[in-house]
Order: C-alpha cells, then sequence, then structure tokens
C-alpha cells in the first residue's frame, strides 16, 4: 500500500480551470486506475492503463484525461469540461498475477 | 455490465456483537469478490478476498461466505472493536480489475 503516492492532498479548483493530479508507484505494477469516490457511493472507475503509453476509459471519464509515458506514473487532469467535479479522487494499482487492487492515499479536489 | 449492490448502508452494533453486510452482483461470471476497509479520509484497504471457487474464507474474526446460486456473499466481523468503525467496500469483478465494480458502501459504527 505504502508503494503508491498521490499529490497534492488537498486542491481547490476555480471555475475553468484545468488541474492535474500526480499519481506514482513504485510497486513494479503494470497496471493503474483512477477511481472517483462520492458521499453514499461507490468507488466509479474513470480511466485504467494496463501498459505504458496505452489506457482506456472507465465508466465516468467525460472531463476527464490520463497519460502513462512511464510505468511508475498515471497523472489525472480534471478539466473545464467535467462540471462537478468536487469529490475525493483514488489512485491505484494492481500487478497481473493477482487480481488485488492497492490504492494510494487520496487526493480532495473542491472546486471554489 | 456487472451491478453490486449492498446493504446495509449504515450498521450499528455494540462493542463485542458481529456484524454482517450483504452484497450482491449481477452477472453470474463473476469469480473474484474482495472486501475493503476505509477510514474516514483514507485509503480503501483490501482486507479479505474470496474467489468463486471457494464458499467461505476466515482471517481471525472476519469471514467471507460466497453464494454462487443465488449470486450473493457476505462480510462477517466477530467480536467487534471500536477500531472496527469504518465504511466496508465490497465488490466483485469477472476477469480481471478493469471490470471490478464496487458497492456504495456500509458505514458500521461499532459502541463501546
Amino acid at each position: 500500500d505504502g508503494g503508491i503516492t498521490q499529490s497534492p492532498k488537498y486542491l481547490f479548483r476555480k471555475e475553468g480551470q484545468n488541474v492535474t493530479l500526480s499519481c506514482e508507484q513504485n510497486l513494479n505494477h503494470d497496471a493503474m486506475y483512477w477511481y472517483r469516490q462520492d458521499p453514499g457511493q461507490g468507488l466509479r472507475l474513470i480511466y485504467y492503463s494496463q501498459i505504458v503509453n496505452d489506457f482506456q476509459k472507465g465508466d465516468i471519464a467525460e472531463g476527464y484525461s490520463v497519460s502513462r509515458e512511464k510505468k511508475e506514473s498515471f497523472p489525472l487532469t480534471v478539466t473545464s469540461a467535467q462540471k462537478n467535479p468536487t469529490a475525493f479522487y483514488l489512485c491505484a494499482s494492481s500487478s497481473e498475477r493477482r487480481n488485488t487492487i492497492y490504492f494510494g492515499e487520496g487526493s480532495w479536489l473542491t472546486v471554489v | 455490465g456487472e451491478n453490486v449492490e449492498q446493504h446495509p448502508s449504515t450498521l450499528s452494533v455494540q462493542e463485542g456483537d458481529s456484524a454482517v453486510i450483504k452484497c450482491t452482483y449481477s452477472d453470474s461470471a463473476s469469480n473474484y469478490f474482495p472486501w475493503y476497509k476505509q477510514e474516514l479520509g483514507k485509503r480503501p484497504q483490501l482486507i479479505i478476498d474470496i474467489r468463486s471457487n471457494v464458499g467461505e474464507k476466515k482471517d481471525q474474526r472476519i469471514a467471507v461466505t460466497l453464494n454462487k446460486t443465488a449470486k450473493h456473499f457476505s462480510l462477517h466481523i466477530t467480536e467487534t472493536q471500536p477500531e472496527d468503525s469504518a465504511v466496508y467496500f465490497c465488490a466483485a469483478s469477472i476477469r480481471n480489475n478493469n471490470d471490478m465494480r464496487f458497492g456504495a458502501g456500509t458505514r458500521l459504527t461499532v459502541k463501546p
């Protein structure tokens, strides 16, 4: 678990701004994920990447973008097109050998 | 796609009592069922998981049961302690973590 680092922990965004959440892992995992968590709801998948330079949309990708230029890094950009971005964002990773998903500490994004 | 429902949404028990959280899933092809514990403002952490070739799994005070015919699985916590207070999420996946779907969560409160 300690091998996934998200930053910043808290972020405030003004209307119309793009913001980028960082996610780095040193677990040598191939797959990485971004989830959004809202109060009273489960985790919803935004994007995932199984290998470097490849990523796929999850259930709620609209208004978000990602890149996977390095195995260790999977940053998430919340664009101005995301109309309700205030939420808790969780980055995660997993290895091919096991299903287990490991999560980062999360980032709180608030629109002001 | 897979749909996971979780009940109850909140659960309050007295210290020392047992707690049971139930989840149902829609896709009979699902074969991996993890449970995560999330303390306030922190990352979800895997506490136990079960695969479809097993009906029950125990780890100290925690157990998970799976009924494939009825498509439901349950988390059982015995001898609850105040530190068990958290939100618990169930999840189900078919092939890999890209299709993993989470329940909405159960907020467990253990009263001393």
